[in-house]
């Protein structure tokens, strides 16, 4: 079965300061897709940045970006020059591809700090 | 474009009766809908999927007698909580898989709705 493990309950970052995120996710498929979503106090939960197993080249979206090694089963979300904004809590979750269920970790809470 | 709605938002009901849940794609078409239960500070716990024009599939330990799904269009489900009681308040939330391909080619992405917060009293 496909697992997605988050090591840090809670991180703290200072504002203009930059904050690695980790994630590891454990499955047999070659193809698939991993997300990160971004759950703010408001408790809706934003897609961050998408990456395709398939492509080489790391997915970035402005100040978000990730590092997926996919031998190492690692996909880590970069945040740079953190915003008070950012403070949230984020999921990392993976789908094989044609599946049909997402897998999320249990979640790093982001603490900004001005 | 991909917005998810959700109805309402907050409901606070007597412990007995019944509850909806709507929840609608506004800009694309969904033949695939997911429920979620979310407790504070955790992640999100998938109840069901939902596929329009079909029975819905539940997971394992989630009574399909209590949360009644219906997926009537590709563009709405909801989420009936039956006999509602104390335990059954939470934060439920819906995400919708695009049909087909969006514009941005997104296969696979789920989009989700702000969430309905029921208090069961």
């Amino acid at each position: 079965a496909q697992t997605v493990t988050q090591s840090q309950p809670e991180m703290s970052v200072q504002e203009a300061e930059t904050v690695t995120l980790s994630c590891t996710y454990d499955t047999s498929e070659s193809d698939y897709y991993l997300f990160w979503y971004k759950q703010p106090p408001s408790r809706q939960m934003i897609l961050v940045i998408r990456q395709e197993a398939y492509k080489q080249q790391n997915a970035t979206e402005n100040r978000f970006s990730v590092n997926f090694q996919k031998a190492a089963k690692s996909f880590s979300l970069k945040i740079s020059d953190s915003q008070l904004g950012d403070a949230a809590m984020y999921f990392c979750a993976y789908i094989a591809e044609y599946g049909n269920k997402l897998v999320f970790g249990a979640g790093t809470i982001l603490r900004v700090k001005s | 474009g991909a917005v998810v709605s959700q109805h309402p938002s907050w409901v606070i009901c007597k412990s007995g009766t019944s509850v909806k849940i709507e929840c609608r794609s506004l800009d694309f078409q969904a033949t695939t809908m997911f429920w979620y239960r979310q407790f504070p500070k955790q992640s999100l716990m998938l109840m069901a999927t939902s596929n329009e024009g079909s029975k819905a599939t539940y997971e394992q330990g989630v009574e399909k007698d209590k949360f009644l799904i219906n997926h009537a269009s590709l563009t709405l489900s909801t989420l009936t909580v039956t006999s509602a009681h104390p335990e059954d308040s939470s934060f439920y939330i819906c995400s919708a898989r695009p049909w087909g391909l969006t514009s941005g080619g997104e296969v696979e992405t789920q989009y989700f709705g702000p969430g309905t917060r029921l208090l069961v009293l």
